[in-house]
């Protein structure tokens, strides 16, 4: 069956630019879940949503990090007026169960590339 | 930041060979999970073993839980090269379930 899908795989961005990074899970999975992936480090959670719910967006690292799931499946996170700090592999990944009680599935990322 | 540490950083052995991975964590946890990640690509789910429990195997891997150590252990028996990989481990805490939080990995290269 299909997989947790990312696009775009690659995108490369000038200091400033909006970017808006796409995840579509595994169909019916209630979790969704985004980490930020820097090389060589394991990833770090940047938030959660339970179906259109975002329930925790603590590891957002600033505002001009937004993301959304309107209707509980396809999620979008947009990085406004990007640095290059923000430059890094996106992951994203679904779960069948609430929270992190259970396996997450993740796609194979975008990285992100700002110069 | 990472709630957990690996040991150690990165593993070469040959073909045939076991393979030990630890990891330690600071917090209580309502379970841990490992994951591997080829290179370039996302992470799979290889084990989650819950607070309550000590040990689990799925084939050729097994996994221990320390809670008293705060500590756990992934062994990957008769290694093979297609094992190559980075593996992490993962904490759900047991406060907050909503996210995991990874360790910093450990690099395995195995050696045909």
């Amino acid at each position: 069956g299909a997989g947790v899908s990312q696009s775009p795989r690659y995108k490369v961005a000038k200091r400033g630019q909006d970017v808006a990074l796409r995840c579509d899970p595994i169909s019916g999975h209630v979790s969704l879940f985004w980490y930020q992936q820097a090389l060589g480090q394991g990833p770090e959670f940047l938030t959660y949503f339970q179906n259109e719910a975002q329930l925790d967006k603590s590891g957002l690292p600033s505002d001009r990090f937004f993301a959304e799931r309107p209707e509980g499946s396809v999620s979008t996170l947009k990085i406004q007026r990007t640095q290059q700090e923000d430059s890094a592999v996106y992951l994203c990944a679904s779960s069948s169960s609430p929270g992190g009680d259970y396996e997450q599935y993740f796609g194979p990322g975008t990285r992100l590339t700002v110069t | 930041s990472q709630q957990g540490e690996e040991d150690p950083q990165a593993l070469s052995i040959q073909e045939g060979e076991n393979a030990t991975m630890n990891c330690s964590y600071k917090t209580s946890i309502n379970n841990l999970q490992w994951y591997r990640q080829n290179s370039g690509r996302g992470l799979v789910h290889l084990i989650l073993i819950r607070s309550n429990e000590r040990e689990k195997h799925s084939g050729r891997l097994r996994v221990t839980l320390d809670t008293s150590k705060k500590s756990s252990s992934l062994l990957i028996t008769a290694s093979r090269a297609a094992d190559t990989a980075s593996y992490f481990c993962a904490t759900a805490l047991s406060y907050n379930t909503d996210k995991l939080i990874f360790g910093t990995g450990t690099r395995l290269q195995v050696f045909p």
